[in-house]
């Protein structure tokens, strides 16, 4: 199986501050690499397919970059609602596998 | 809007068959486009994938979940189907259904949109 290591596990910020979520494949993925939120008590959320195509209607702070084993998650200026815990998947290999995820708290 | 909603017991007792429904609205099930998955949380915990079906029945299972999973579709009332046998307490999760999209000459795939999800609790 593929593994993917998120980085950080959690983090704080503030309102407008600018967050790097990063994640690591165990092999390479090329671009087959997703991002996905969730807030608490609720469904995860597509944010970015593709390793940096955003999803339809995920407001554009959000961006993903990276290819091969390394991919970043990045919000450009942190809003309310943005924190939550972010996930990366690949969808390279069967498992389809997640990252640990990342929790995004307020500071 | 496409909608997804799971349904089934939320107590599955150790060694049983826990079975659950995703009912799909708004949406054909039937879509050459789609595949739709299974994916689960244990409480506090991360994601796993469990499976995905394609409306024609091609499937895909997680490896380590084969032996026990059987996921099925029903394109005349658009619902897909998982069960899994044998349970444990391991097994008690959030179980989600989501829309698998996976573009045929780039396979590219990804879930979306999701259920709202159900919690099953494996206990005596």
């Amino acid at each position: 199986d593929i593994q993917m290591t998120q980085s950080p596990s959690s983090l704080s910020a503030s309102v407008g501050d600018r967050v790097t979520i990063t994640c690591r494949a165990s092999q390479t993925i090329s671009n087959y690499l997703n991002w996905y939120q969730q807030r608490p008590g609720k469904a995860p959320k597509l944010l970015i397919y593709a390793a940096s195509r955003l999803q339809s209607g995920v407001p554009s702070r959000f961006g993903g970059s990276g290819s091969g084993t390394d991919f970043t998650l990045t919000i450009t200026s942190l809003q309310p609602e943005d924190f939550a815990t972010y996930f990366c998947q690949q969808t390279y290999s069967n498992p389809w596998t997640f990252g640990q995820g990342t929790n995004v708290e307020i500071k | 809007q496409l909608q997804l909603q799971e349904s089934g017991p939320g107590l599955v007792k150790p060694s049983e068959t826990l079975s659950l429904t995703c009912t799909v609205s708004g949406g054909s099930i039937s879509s050459s486009d789609y595949y739709w998955g299974w994916i689960r949380q244990p409480p506090g915990k991360g994601l796993e994938w469990i499976g995905s079906i394609y409306y024609s029945g091609r499937s895909y299972y997680n490896p380590s979940l084969t032996s026990r999973v059987t996921i099925s579709v029903d394109t005349s009332k658009t619902q897909i189907s998982l069960k899994l046998s044998s349970v444990t307490a391991a097994d008690t999760a959030v179980y989600y259904c989501a829309r698998h999209s996976w573009q045929q000459v780039s396979r590219e795939n990804w879930f979306d949109p999701w259920g709202q999800g159900t919690l099953v609790t494996v206990s005596s």
